[in-house]
């Protein structure tokens, strides 16, 4: 079984300043991560994922992500915040290919100018 | 590629009635579907998993009769929300992955539901 924790529903940073969306999982095999970003009352969009390849993973606009095993967690990051980063983020985390995912409750991110 | 396309966007209609949503891969095809249903300001939770040309499983707690599932070739997954209540209003989303590999979900863009 897997699970994922997002530590923080709401995050607000300036313009220009990094940010960090904690996530931290629970598997009880090697695991596939992702990070979702949500847009009001939009799907899901992926901005990377983690699939037992390079650690460090880099996505789009910008964002990246590090999977550190030994502390069971994949942050994302991104160097400088910009206005159109405001939106909802979503850790996930599945077992396999094409199985199923879990997600994280979110974490709502607001950039103040 | 790997476009996720779901109608209708918004939807709304009376208690007792039947709604149905649809759920497509535009450019690849996708043994399995999920459908997964969103309250306001919460996380996706999943409702079933959808696999072509066989019966959908079910979330333990999902009501298979209420909400029925179709998967009828590999490009459409239907989602039926049977007799439908307000409590079922809701924003349902689908995903789908592509029949091999990279392994992640690609997303539609969701269905607005609300049951006057």
């Amino acid at each position: 079984a897997q699970s994922v924790t997002q530590l923080g529903s709401h995050v607000s940073v300036s313009e220009g300043a990094l940010v960090l969306l904690r996530c931290n999982y629970s598997s009880s095999v090697p695991p596939y991560l992702f990070w979702y970003v949500q847009y009001p009352n939009q799907g899901l969009q992926l901005l990377l994922k983690y699939t037992s390849a390079a650690t460090l993973v880099k996505g789009i606009n910008g964002f990246e992500a590090e999977f550190k095993k030994s502390e069971t967690s994949f942050h994302l990051t991104k160097p400088s915040a910009h206005m159109s980063d405001a939106a909802e983020y979503f850790c996930a985390v599945s077992g396999s290919s094409g199985d199923k995912l879990t997600f994280g409750t979110g974490t709502r991110l607001a950039v103040r100018p | 590629g790997a476009v996720v396309s779901q109608h209708p966007s918004r939807v709304i209609c009376k208690s007792g009635t039947s709604v149905k949503i649809e759920c497509r891969s535009l450019d690849f095809q996708a043994t399995t579907m999920f459908w997964y249903r969103q309250f306001p300001k919460q996380s996706l939770m999943l409702m079933a998993t959808s696999n072509e040309g066989s019966k959908a499983t079910y979330e333990q707690g999902v009501e298979k009769d209420k909400f029925l599932i179709n998967h009828a070739s590999l490009t459409l997954s239907t989602l039926t929300v049977t007799s439908a209540h307000p409590e079922d209003s809701s924003f349902y989303i689908c995903s789908a992955g592509p029949l091999a590999g990279p392994y992640e979900q690609y997303f539609g863009p969701g269905t607005r539901l609300t049951v006057t």
